[in-house]
């Protein structure tokens, strides 16, 4: 099945900075990469995400890359903001279809 | 956007009864509804996909028959959680797939501690 590694666990960085979340997959038939953020005791919130046919996406301070290939994308967030803190999880269509397989999830800090 | 909404948003049962657990579509109509478990500080962790009138399709591992789940309309579907035990306390949230894509929207999460 599909398998979902996210790197780091947790993420520190300075407010304005850049932070960057990776993820990796196993499966190539996977054609469909969300990614989530969760506030703590909130539901997850998809923020962005990316099709197979495509490299990479932009929405204002958020952005993901995916590389086929090498079966990883990554998730982008710059100038960042005391409000980004927050677990982003990364996911994976398992067999091309509709279920998600999930990361284990990254722990960003922004310092003010 | 999508509004999905879950109930109870936490619930407290004693070992060896039973909860039920409820996942809504409000503005659309829900093909497919996805129910997760979440551990604290872990990720989701896909349990069951269920399709509107057919059989739930269960991931290797999770017991069908402790956890039952119907989806017998298309703004509905259930979680029950049989014979609960304290193994079995766990943050339990529905996401939902409507028609033409793949669902962007989780309900609210179900906070379930057995005592």
């Amino acid at each position: 099945g599909e398998n979902v590694e996210q790197h780091p666990s947790t993420l520190s960085v300075q407010e304005g900075d850049s932070a960057v979340i990776k993820c990796t997959y196993s499966d190539s038939a996977s054609n469909y990469f969300p990614w989530y953020k969760q506030e703590l005791g909130k539901r997850p919130q998809l923020i962005i995400d990316i099709r197979s046919n495509v490299g990479e996406k932009k929405d204002q301070r958020i952005a993901v890359t995916l590389n086929k290939t090498a079966k990883h994308f990554s998730l982008h967030i710059t100038e960042t903001q005391p409000e980004d803190s927050a677990v982003y999880f990364c996911a994976a269509s398992i067999n091309g279809n509709n279920r998600l397989a999930f990361g284990k999830g990254n722990q960003v800090v922004v310092i003010p | 956007g999508a509004v999905v909404s879950q109930h109870p948003s936490w619930v407290i049962c004693k070992s060896g009864t039973s909860v039920k657990i409820e996942c809504r579509s409000l503005d659309f109509q829900a093909t497919t509804m996805f129910w997760y478990r979440q551990f604290p500080k872990q990720s989701l962790m896909l349990m069951a996909t269920s399709n509107e009138g057919s059989k739930a399709t269960y991931e290797q591992g999770v017991e069908k028959d402790k956890f039952l789940i119907n989806h017998a309309s298309l703004t509905l579907s259930t979680l029950t959680v049989t014979s609960a035990h304290p193994e079995d306390s766990s943050f339990y949230i529905c996401r939902v797939q409507g028609l033409g894509d793949y669902g962007y929207t989780f309900g609210s999460g179900t906070r379930l501690t057995v005592v």
